[in-house]
């Protein structure tokens, strides 16, 4: 069965920091991983899709990164702002399940 | 990407009582999901509904409790049966517009059962 980790589970840091992201997942045959913002009470705004073939994705300030043999996948922010402050999560499709795994994310939170 | 539109957006309900949620998308896409989030924890996927077909159900839900309809490839609904408290949670509609693609999440359904 396929489960997906991710450190921290908090993480606190001042504006303008840049910051990184760990998600692990025991199962590498996956199609893809992506990684998905949750504010509050919403639902999930999905970030990036990394496919099984690729290294790394990036949009903006937001660079992931997939290592699929290793079953890893990094999600970096830079130059945070207060607006990212948000639960990330990261899912894998595949692995030996239907739909998307999800970890239990990672609450961020960025100090003005 | 998807726009999907979920509703209702939030309701409290009485115990014992059934709830329909409604996920509308504006284009035809492959495959619908729904999630359940529980207070304080991740998504959990309940079940794939399949277009025509019953639903593809994930170990520890079963079609009585959960029955999910798919009429066509733009809407499904998620029926919550016979509510206990232990079902309040926020209920979400997904969608890939092709099978192992991008998937898209609805705002959710927040549901409270008292």
């Amino acid at each position: 069965k396929q489960e997906v980790t991710q450190i921290p589970a908090a993480l606190s840091v001042p504006e303008g920091e840049n910051l990184v992201l760990n998600c692990s997942f025991t199962d590498s045959a996956i199609y893809n991983l992506q990684w998905f913002r949750q504010d509050p009470g919403k639902g999930l705004t999905s970030l990036l899709l990394i496919q099984s073939s690729q290294r790394e994705q990036t949009s903006g300030r937001l660079n992931a990164s997939l290592d699929k043999s290793s079953g890893r996948s990094t999600l970096y922010i830079a130059a945070s702002q207060p607006g990212d402050s948000a639960t990330y999560l990261c899912a894998v499709l595949g692995g030996g399940a239907d739909g998307l795994t999800f970890g239990k994310g990672t609450h961020l939170i960025i100090q003005p | 990407s998807a726009v999907i539109s979920q509703k209702p957006s939030r309701d409290i309900c009485q115990r014992g009582t059934s709830l329909t949620i409604q996920c509308q998308v504006d284009s035809q896409v492959t495959m619908m999901f729904w999630y359940r989030q529980q207070p304080g924890q991740s998504l959990t996927l309940i079940a794939t509904a399949n277009q025509g077909s019953e639903a593809t159900y994930e170990s520890g839900f079963v079609i009585d409790k959960f029955p999910i309809s798919r009429p066509n490839l733009t809407f499904s609904t998620l029926t919550v049966s016979n509510m206990s408290p232990e079902d309040s949670s926020i209920y979400l509609c997904s969608v890939e517009e092709t099978a192992n693609t991008e998937a898209f999440f609805g705002q959710g359904t927040r549901l409270t059962v008292v």
